[in-house]
């Protein structure tokens, strides 16, 4: 059971270029999620997934796209990089419990330069 | 979601039992404490989560008051592989899916 795998770990884009984070998850969790975090920041939430098929924006939408085609797969696309872009990028999943109760499991992180 | 006040940072000896302390005055009666930590720049790692019990496994145990505005973290014996950040997030059982991490407290534990 390796959890919530990212990919890359590192990554350097020039300004203008696109990439796709890669997340998946081997615990058949509904939910899924991206975070930033920038340094010395807390988390923010980019978007997240409440199952195959379904997304939704969270609080720094702007500059990314997510897909949600399958139960373990959930990337995050950068279309334009920015140098704001810049940040460990984390991607996260949990069960669908009673509410909205159960823990979230984060990946190791993709961290990413813009320049 | 209810903030959270978190010392800046603690120090403990190895081996004794470490007790990071959070308020939580203005949780409401669905609101759920967690925690979670951060080592390094590694993703953060999921302790421990209670309502109003006091709750234990395998890494730590999370005592919560009575009235429910503050609560301890304990880990039991600490190594120095427990250093690290430690947040209290407090979240209610529906609505938004965020995460709210603050600043947490830097937890450094002394050979």
């Amino acid at each position: 059971n390796a959890g919530v795998t990212q990919t890359p770990k590192f990554r350097i884009l020039k300004i203008g270029q696109s990439m796709t984070l890669q997340c998946t998850q081997d615990m058949n969790h509904n939910y899924m999620y991206w975070y930033r975090q920038d340094p010395g920041m807390g988390l923010k939430l980019i978007y997240y997934s409440v199952g195959a098929g379904i997304t939704d924006k969270g609080e720094v939408p702007n500059g990314y796209n997510v897909s949600r085609s399958t139960t373990e797969d959930f990337p995050l696309r950068l279309e334009l990089a920015a140098p704001s872009q810049t940040s460990v990028y984390f991607c996260a999943s949990r069960l669908r419990g009673q509410g909205s109760n159960q823990p979230q499991h984060f990946g190791d992180g993709t961290r990413l330069s813009i320049l | 979601d209810a903030k959270t006040t978190q010392p800046t940072s603690m120090d403990c000896a190895e081996g004794r039992a470490a007790n990071l302390p959070c308020n939580h005055s203005t949780i409401s009666g669905n609101e759920y404490v967690y925690w979670y930590r951060q080592i390094h720049s590694q993703g953060p790692q999921y302790i421990i989560h209670g309502l109003k019990n006091n709750e234990t496994n395998e890494m730590a145990s999370l005592i919560i008051t009575e009235d429910r505005k503050s609560s301890t973290l304990i880990l039991p014996h600490a190594t120095l592989r427990d250093t690290a950040v430690y947040y209290c997030i407090v979240r209610g059982n529906f609505g938004n899916e965020k995460l709210t991490f603050g600043t947490g407290t830097r937890l450094t534990i002394i050979p």
